[in-house]
C-alpha cells in the first residue's frame, strides 16, 4: 500500500462549488504539506502543518483551508471554487521530528482538480 | 526573479546517451539540495540528496552542488527511456522548514 494517499485522485467541479480534497498518510511522519503545481511554475505550498495543532499559511493560501484532522490526515479546502484554482494538487509529509534528519518530503499521487 | 531557476525543456535525447540537467539559484542560504523525478500522472519522489557542495554518486545518477556559482547539476549516464520524466530540482537552507523547487525539466529518452 502507498505510504502517502490522496483522494479524490480527479475531480471535475463548478465555481462556486466547495470541494475538499484529502490525504492520509502511514509514515508517521509528523510534518503535512500542501502543494499545488502548475505547468511553468513548479510546486508552490499552499499550507503545511508540523504537528496536529500548529497549521501555516504558505505562499499562495488566498482562497484555501485546512485541516488536520489528526497526526496522519490533512484536508484541504476550497471554499467557493474558481478556474484559476484548476491545477494538480499534491500532498507531502516528512518527519524531521521522527528522526529523518534530512526531512525529506514523500509526495501523494496527487489530484487532478478541474474548475469549470 | 525567482529564487530558483530552471529550464523546462523538453530535453530530447537517444538511449545511451549522458544527460546534464541543471539549476541556478539566488539565496546563498541554501545548504540543502535535492533531485526529485516526477513520471507522468505520478507524484514527485526523491532521486538524490545533497548536503552543502561537492559531489554524490547513485548509479547511473550524479548530484553535483557549486555554491559559488549557486549552481546544480545532475547527470545520467547511459540513459535509458525509463529515465523519460520530469525532473525537479529543490532546496532549503539550514532550519528551515520551506524547500523551494524549480518547474521541472521534461526529459524524453528515445529508444
Amino acid at each position: 500500500d502507498a505510504d502517502v494517499t490522496q483522494t479524490p485522485r480527479n475531480r471535475i467541479t463548478k465555481t462556486g462549488k466547495r470541494i475538499m480534497l484529502e490525504c492520509s498518510q502511514t509514515k508517521g511522519h509528523d510534518r503535512m504539506y500542501w502543494y499545488r503545481q502548475d505547468p511553468g511554475l513548479g510546486l508552490r505550498l499552499i499550507y503545511y502543518s508540523f504537528d496536529v495543532k500548529d497549521i501555516n499559511k504558505g505562499e499562495i493560501s488566498d482562497g484555501y483551508s485546512v485541516s488536520r484532522q489528526a497526526q496522519a490526515k490533512f484536508s484541504l479546502s476550497l471554499e467557493s471554487a474558481i478556474p484559476n484554482q484548476t491545477a494538480l494538487y499534491f500532498c507531502a509529509t516528512s518527519g524531521l521530528t521522527s528522526g529523518d534528519s534530512t526531512d525529506t518530503q514523500y509526495f501523494g499521487p496527487g489530484t487532478r482538480l478541474t474548475v469549470l | 526573479q525567482k529564487e530558483v531557476e530552471q529550464d523546462p525543456g523538453p530535453l530530447s535525447v537517444p538511449e545511451g546517451a549522458i544527460v546534464s540537467l541543471n539549476c541556478t539559484y539566488s539565496n546563498s542560504a541554501f545548504q540543502y539540495f535535492m533531485w526529485y523525478r516526477q513520471y507522468s500522472r505520478k507524484g514527485p519522489e526523491l532521486l538524490m540528496y545533497t548536503y552543502s557542495s561537492g559531489n554524490k554518486e547513485d548509479g547511473r545518477f550524479t548530484a553535483q552542488v557549486d555554491k559559488s556559482s549557486k549552481y546544480i547539476s545532475l547527470f545520467i549516464r547511459d540513459s535509458q527511456p525509463s529515465d523519460s520524466a520530469t525532473y525537479l530540482c529543490a532546496m532549503r537552507n539550514t532550519g528551515g522548514f520551506k524547500t523551494i523547487f524549480g518547474a521541472g525539466t521534461r526529459l524524453f529518452v528515445k529508444a
